[in-house]
C-alpha cells in the first residue's frame, strides 16, 4: 500500500512566521508534489520535484519554497506566512502517466 | 477555457438511482485518465483509471471518448456512502507537465 505521510493534520501559525510542512513517502518515487486546495478553486499545484535537489514551480509558487534533500522527503516552506495562505495543503507522489497518491493533508490556519 | 471541466453539481439522487458525470478535457494528446473520489475534508483518493475501451469496477463504469475529448463515470445502484465529490483527472505529459491536471469536481449527494 502506498504511504504518503504529512507531518501534521492541523497547524495554527501567526502572520510572519516561517512555516515548514513535511511530507515523507515510502514508495521510492521520483515525483513529489505540493498542492493547496481551497473551496471553489480546486487543487492548485504549488511546486513539484522530480529528483533529489530538483524542483520546479507549479501554478502558484509565490510565497512558497521547497526543499528535497532526500528522495523520500519533500518539504514546503512558507517564508513569511500570511492570512491568504490559510488552506488545506496536500502532498502527492506519482504522476506522469500514473495516478497520484495523496497524503492525509494539513489544514493550516494563519492568524 | 479550463483544461479539465466538470459540472460542479450538486447532483442530488435517491438511493438506488443511476447517476452519470461527464468531464471534458482540452489537450487532445492526453494519454492517461482517472476518476478520483474526495470526501469532505479528506484527501482525494483514486477511484479508477479510465481505459480506451471503457472499464467497469463493480457498480462503477468509466468511459473515454477521445474524438469528443470527454470521459464519463456512471454509478449504478447509488449508496449513501457514494456521497462525495468526484474529480476528473487527466495527464498532460506531452507538455512536460508531470503533475496530473485535476478538475474542480462534481458533488454527489445520495439521499435516503
Amino acid at each position: 500500500d502506498v504511504k504518503v505521510t504529512q507531518s501534521s493534520r492541523y497547524l495554527v501559525k501567526r502572520t510572519g512566521e516561517k512555516v515548514f510542512l513535511e511530507c515523507v513517502q515510502d514508495m521510492d518515487h521520483e515525483n513529489m508534489f505540493w498542492y493547496r486546495q481551497d473551496p471553489g478553486l480546486g487543487l492548485r499545484l504549488i511546486y513539484f520535484s522530480y529528483d533529489v535537489k530538483m524542483k520546479e514551480k507549479g501554478d502558484i509558487p509565490e510565497g512558497y519554497s521547497v526543499s528535497r534533500e532526500k528522495k523520500e522527503r519533500f518539504s514546503l516552506i512558507l517564508e513569511s506566512a500570511s492570512t491568504n495562505q490559510t488552506s488545506m495543503y496536500l502532498c502527492a507522489i506519482g504522476g506522469g502517466d500514473q495516478p497520484q497518491h495523496f497524503g492525509d493533508g494539513t489544514r493550516l490556519s494563519i492568524l | 477555457r479550463k483544461e479539465v471541466e466538470q459540472d460542479p453539481g450538486p447532483f442530488n439522487v435517491p438511493e438506488g438511482a443511476t447517476v452519470a458525470f461527464n468531464c471534458t478535457y482540452s489537450n487532445s494528446a492526453s494519454q492517461s485518465f482517472f476518476w478520483y473520489r474526495q470526501d469532505c475534508r479528506k484527501e482525494p483518493k483514486l477511484l479508477m483509471s479510465v481505459y480506451s475501451s471503457g472499464n467497469e469496477d463493480g457498480r462503477f463504469t468509466a468511459q473515454l471518448n477521445r474524438a469528443s475529448q470527454y470521459i464519463s463515470l456512471l454509478i449504478r445502484d447509488s449508496k449513501l456512502s457514494d456521497s462525495a465529490t468526484y474529480l476528473c483527472v487527466v495527464n498532460m505529459w506531452d507538455t512536460g507537465r508531470r503533475a496530473l491536471t485535476f478538475g474542480s469536481g462534481t458533488r454527489l449527494q445520495v439521499q435516503p
